[in-house]
């Protein structure tokens, strides 16, 4: 089992400009999360989607959007982004919403 | 007010003490407690939950839960170099638009060395 993977891994670019960040998970969980992740900032929730065909707004929404594909992928777009998207994303699934959150490896993004 | 707050670091211990990592949290009505360990460059990595009064014991690792004074604990006991990492607590809310989610805090650095 690969776990949680994300795609890319590195990206930069410029502002103004789009991108998606993919998210697949291969343990059949149910929930799935977004985070975002800056200096001395912890990890903050963007989107998550409790089951497939939902998803809610998290602590820091505003600039993204994300789709629930199907049960495995769960998707992340910035449609303009800013200097202030520049982080570190993960995204992380659970089988229930209130058991253990898995990790993936993480997309380094920095937007000049 | 932060939600959920860790002790300020970075923390650095020598090899074979004991690393204590502390974290408050402001919903009264949480039921969930997680520690997460976090090296470098890495994903977090679930380490520890706790969800009842007490203590918790796995090895070398004790969670210790004060509901009433909303406070959680990590202890590591015979730290090892390998454990030095950023060590972050997550609480799962109950109230509200906290319900269900997990937030969490700043994160602590701990340094072991040799």
């Amino acid at each position: 089992n690969a776990g949680v993977t994300q795609t890319p891994k590195f990206q930069v670019l410029k502002t103004g400009q789009s991108m998606t960040l993919q998210c697949a998970q291969d343990m059949n969980h149910n929930s799935m999360y977004w985070y975002r992740q800056d200096p001395g900032m912890g990890l903050r929730l963007i989107y998550y989607s409790a089951s497939e065909g939902t998803t809610d707004k998290g602590e820091v929404p505003n600039g993204y959007n994300v789709s629930r594909l199907n049960k495995r992928e769960f998707s992340l777009r910035l449609e303009s982004a800013a200097p202030s998207q520049t982080s570190v994303y993960f995204c992380a699934s659970s089988d229930r919403g209130d058991n253990e959150q898995f990790f993936g490896p993480g997309t380094r993004l920095t937007v000049l | 007010q932060k939600e959920v707050e860790q002790n300020s670091g970075p923390l650095s211990v020598p090899e074979g003490a004991i690393a204590s990592l502390n974290c408050t949290y402001s919903d009264r009505g949480s039921q969930s407690f997680f520690w997460y360990r976090q090296y470098s460059g890495k994903s977090p990595e679930l380490i520890m939950s706790i969800y009842s009064n007490g203590d918790k014991e796995d090895g070398r690792f004790t969670a210790q839960l004060n509901k009433a004074s909303q406070y959680v604990s990590l202890l590591i006991r015979d730290s090892q170099p390998s454990d030095s990492a950023t060590y972050l607590c997550a609480v799962r809310g109950w109230g509200g638009t906290s319900y269900g989610k997990l937030t969490f805090g700043q994160g602590t650095i701990l340094t072991v060395h040799p």
